[in-house]
């Protein structure tokens, strides 16, 4: 699977939109981009993911480049809960193996 | 739907104590599940996908011997950790695939925190 880059920490306001980028230069063609995020000791929950088209569902939405070197996470209208680390994952179509964890965004949600 | 259960949620053992952590699917048939943990302050690291029926696989570095998995069926899969000690100390979690979706999320349980003393 292709390795992602994405920033360390970034903070937002409550309410405004929350833009979390990530780097994939190395993805294939065959491969998907896949978010998750994880609130603290919980297990990490299923967001977004998308091949090349941009993909909106009722969390959040995937904007993709058209390279598809980079993509953007939104959340239109962050809250307090919104507050967790965001893994940006990519893998190929299939999905029998388990996912490569990086160190992710931690999103931190300021009042 | 897509819920993942895992119990128990926390545990505390003895060393050289076995501890069991079962994964359930509640809502839907999983013929793979994966199991990972988590030390503080890390990222969630793969340590074995499970198979309903065959034997698990493991990823480089991780005991098959101490870490015992089991998928009897399409719902339940279990974690053994065997004769636990204070560096097993952890968050684990599972993972479960839906066979009846085309797409390839993956839903994760809430996890299990073992403390071996």
């Amino acid at each position: 699977d292709a390795k992602t880059t994405q920033p360390t920490s970034m903070d937002c306001a409550e309410g405004r939109a929350a833009n979390l980028p990530c780097n994939h230069s190395t993805i294939s063609g065959n491969e998907y981009v896949y978010w998750y995020r994880q609130i603290h000791s919980q297990g990490p929950q299923y967001i977004i993911h998308g091949l090349k088209n941009n993909e909106t569902n009722e969390m959040a939405s995937l904007i993709i480049t058209e390279d598809r070197k980079s993509s953007t996470l939104i959340l239109p209208h962050a809250t307090l809960r919104d507050t967790a680390v965001y893994y940006c994952i990519v893998r190929a179509t299939g999905g029998a193996d388990g996912l490569t964890f990086g160190k992710g965004t931690h999103l931190i949600i300021q009042p | 739907g897509a819920v993942v259960s895992q119990h128990p949620s926390w545990v505390i053992c003895k060393s050289g104590t076995s501890v069991k952590i079962e994964c359930r699917s509640l809502d839907f048939q999983a013929t793979t599940m994966f199991w990972y943990r988590q030390f503080p302050k890390q990222s969630l690291m793969l340590m074995a996908t499970s198979n309903e029926g065959s034997k698990a696989t493991y990823e480089q570095g991780v005991e098959k011997d101490k870490f015992l998995i089991n998928h009897a069926s399409l719902t339940l899969s279990t974690l053994t950790v065997t004769s636990a000690h204070p560096e097993d100390s952890s968050f684990y979690i599972c993972s479960a695939r839906d066979i009846s979706r085309s797409s390839y999320e993956q839903y994760f349980g809430p996890g299990t925190r073992l403390t071996v003393t």
